[in-house]
């Protein structure tokens, strides 16, 4: 499974678009890009996945460059509720994919 | 209705002990999970069973074995605590095993190993 990067922590305001980057380059052909976030004790929860092509839900939208190597998480309209630290995985959708969680980036939504 | 649910939410035991932690999901999916998260934060997948066989089993201790009576259910029984094993564990199921299928997470059990 591909390595991810993201930044340790970000801030956005309330009510502004928060954008949070993810590096994954050496991601491979088969491998899907997840994102889930964690807010304060509580169980991961599940926000939106994409292989190639932009993915958009009632959450957030995904926008994955061409050559993934990169991608970018939006919340469109931030809320204080959206504070939580933010996972961005590659994962095989095979048998014996994993999710691999890394440190990923903690994201505070200031009044 | 919980989709996936723990029991118990926090657990304190001494070292030594044996003791279990349970997880149900009602969502009808093949898939389930044991992850554990230490003091620093780290989430890192333990075991996955699908349809009752297991899949993936992340180098833990043999004092930790899970046991799935039936799809809806996973179990974590842990012989002979040890300090080290403080920690939240989350139970997680998906559709299946093989697919881009997202994870849902229970809200964790808290060990707490005195």
């Amino acid at each position: 499974d591909a390595k991810t990067t993201q930044p340790p922590s970000m801030d956005c305001a309330e009510g502004r678009a928060a954008n949070l980057p993810c590096n994954h380059s050496t991601i491979s052909g088969n491998e899907y890009v997840y994102w889930y976030r964690q807010i304060h004790s509580q169980g991961p929860q599940y926000i939106i996945h994409g292989l190639k092509n932009n993915e958009t839900n009632e959450m957030a939208s995904l926008i994955i460059t061409e050559d993934r190597k990169s991608s970018t998480l939006i919340l469109p309209h931030a809320t204080l509720r959206d504070t939580a630290v933010y996972y961005c995985i590659v994962r095989v959708a095979s048998w014996g994919g994993k999710l691999i969680f890394g440190q990923g980036t903690e994201l505070s939504v200031k009044p | 209705d919980t989709a996936v649910s723990q029991t118990p939410k926090y657990l304190v035991t001494q070292m030594g002990n044996d003791k279990s932690i349970k997880c149900e999901q009602n969502l009808g999916h093949d898939t389930m999970y044991w992850y554990k998260q230490d003091s620093k934060k780290f989430l890192k997948i333990m075991f996955s069973y699908n349809n009752k066989e297991l899949i993936i089993n992340e180098t833990v201790p043999n004092r930790f074995s899970p046991k799935s009576p039936d799809k809806a259910h996973l179990n974590l029984h842990i012989n002979s605590l040890e300090l080290g094993d403080s920690a939240v564990y989350f139970c997680a199921s998906s559709q299946d095993v093989s697919g881009p299928y997202e994870q849902y997470f229970g809200p964790g059990t808290r060990l707490t190993v005195t």
